[in-house]
């Protein structure tokens, strides 16, 4: 089944410890973004890779960092986490091109509390 | 640059009901158009698009015709079951442009 993984789905941490989110896609996609979804905000994109070892920043890069060293894993790391980056976190994914920019595969979604 | 405007929820409604949610948009050039759907405790799907002047994108009864002249993408279903509550996010891509920019979402309820 084709699909986007993230893990863990729920994570309750306190400020300051590092921690990872993973995120895993098995489509052979090019294309991996992470977003972070707030209420009244909708979705904003936090950072993107269009290959592997090629990344760049979206809307709201502040505060994470990224990684693309195999075209299948795009983990989130959150080097020291502060509560406003409490959120809903998805991971994505789609085939490479223009004309496949609207056709984003989400995970299920990481519940992030930090306290 | 780039965005969406959503008409702002939460929606309620009965079975069986219409829905119409308002999405308006800025954008240079010739952008295409996309509705995702978020059900509860899921990632968002893909539910329907657009990708030129006066298309008309459908899919699981829902339909959104691309109007370039009013700059709108509005959602619409003729019978809503309880099954379609959910989050609906208008979004759109820019005519040369590698990113998707989101509306805020409409939350949407349908009671029995």
């Amino acid at each position: 089944e084709a699909q986007v993984t993230q893990n863990p789905r729920y994570l309750i941490t306190v400020t300051g410890k590092k921690l990872t989110v993973t995120c895993s896609q098995n489509m052979n996609h090019e294309y991996m973004s992470w977003y972070r979804q707030d209420p009244g905000l909708g979705l904003r994109q936090i950072y993107y890779s269009m290959n592997v070892e090629v990344t760049d920043k979206g809307d709201v890069p502040e505060g994470y960092k990224v990684s693309r060293k195999e075209k299948r894993n795009f983990p989130l790391i959150l080097e020291s986490p502060s509560p406003n980056q409490t959120s809903l976190y998805f991971c994505a994914s789609r085939p490479p091109g223009l004309v496949n920019v609207g056709e984003q595969f989400f995970g299920p979604g990481t519940r992030l509390t930090v306290l | 640059g780039n965005s969406v405007t959503q008409m702002e929820g939460p929606v309620t409604l009965s079975e069986e009901a219409f829905l119409t949610i308002n999405c308006t948009y800025t954008a240079t050039g010739y952008p295409s158009l996309f509705w995702y759907v978020q059900y509860p405790g899921e990632g968002l799907q893909l539910l329907l698009k657009a990708t030129k002047a006066d298309d008309k994108g459908s899919n699981k009864g829902f339909e959104a015709t691309y109007r370039k002249e009013t700059t709108s993408f509005h959602l619409e279903k003729g019978s809503v079951q309880v099954s379609d509550s959910a989050v609906y996010f208008c979004a759109l891509s820019g005519s040369n442009d590698y990113k998707l920019s989101f509306g805020a979402g409409t939350t949407v309820t349908v009671r029995a």
